[in-house]
């Protein structure tokens, strides 16, 4: 079955700090990992995803993460925080299935989040 | 707005109640999904919809749960004889197809608060 980790609840970074928001996955087959970041009383914002190809995705606002098949982790990470990131983050996983039309195909599993704090 | 617009955005009802959420995706997205979305925990899955017709339910969509997307356009999600533990943020999201690289859109939520 499908699941995603997201080992830290909470992480805190000064701003101007790099920062690494982690997940880890498990899925049958290769997956499609996704992050989205919530602001309060927000839906979901999409930040970046890995589908094929380069292991290093960038996505919006400066964030990038790294697929690494044999750690089966997508772990978030920035250069250099904002306070504005601080937020609520989600990694998101589904599989490929082999048709456009399947029972789970559509669905994204997603883990428990992790809140971001970057302080002044 | 061209996103994903969900009304009402708070709901606030008493236990035994009924209450129907509305989802209005992007106008040109097939797919529709509903998430739930509880404190402390990340959306999972209701069920979601290609077009109009409804493909897949998650076994967390009780018999008091029932979403119908009529013309393929809007849908709407009802909750029969609400229970306190249905109090949460359910999420709409929309996307033009199945593939991964199309993405989703998610709208804001509405949040029910059953008292």
């Amino acid at each position: 079955a499908q699941s995603v980790a997201q080992p830290e609840d909470q992480v805190n970074v000064a701003e101007g700090n790099p920062l690494t928001v982690k997940c880890t996955y498990s899925v049958s087959g290769n997956p499609y990992l996704f992050w989205y970041v919530q602001y309060p009383n927000r839906g979901l914002q999409f930040l970046l995803k890995y589908i094929t190809g380069d292991n290093l995705v960038k996505g919006s606002y400066g964030f990038e993460a790294e697929f690494n098949k044999s750690q089966t982790s997508f772990h978030l990470k920035k250069p250099s925080a904002l306070v504005s990131d601080s937020a609520l983050y989600f990694c998101a996983v589904r599989d490929r299935g082999g048709s456009d039309r399947g029972s789970t195909l559509g669905r994204l599993y997603f883990g428990r989040g992790t809140q971001l704090t970057v302080w002044p | 707005d061209t996103g994903v617009s969900q009304n009402p955005r708070h709901k606030i009802t008493k236990r035994g109640q009924n209450v129907t959420f509305r989802c209005d995706p992007i106008s040109e997205h097939n797919r529709l999904y509903w998430y739930r979305q509880t404190l402390g925990q990340g959306p999972e899955f209701l069920t979601y919809f290609q077009n109009e017709a409804q493909l897949e339910k998650s076994r967390l969509l009780s018999d008091r749960f029932s979403a119908e997307r009529p013309k393929g356009s809007f849908s709407t999600l009802e909750i029969q004889r609400t229970e306190q533990g249905d109090s949460a943020m359910y999420l709409c999201a929309s996307s033009l197809g199945a593939k991964p690289n199309y993405g989703y859109t998610f709208g804001s939520g509405t949040r029910l608060t059953v008292v």
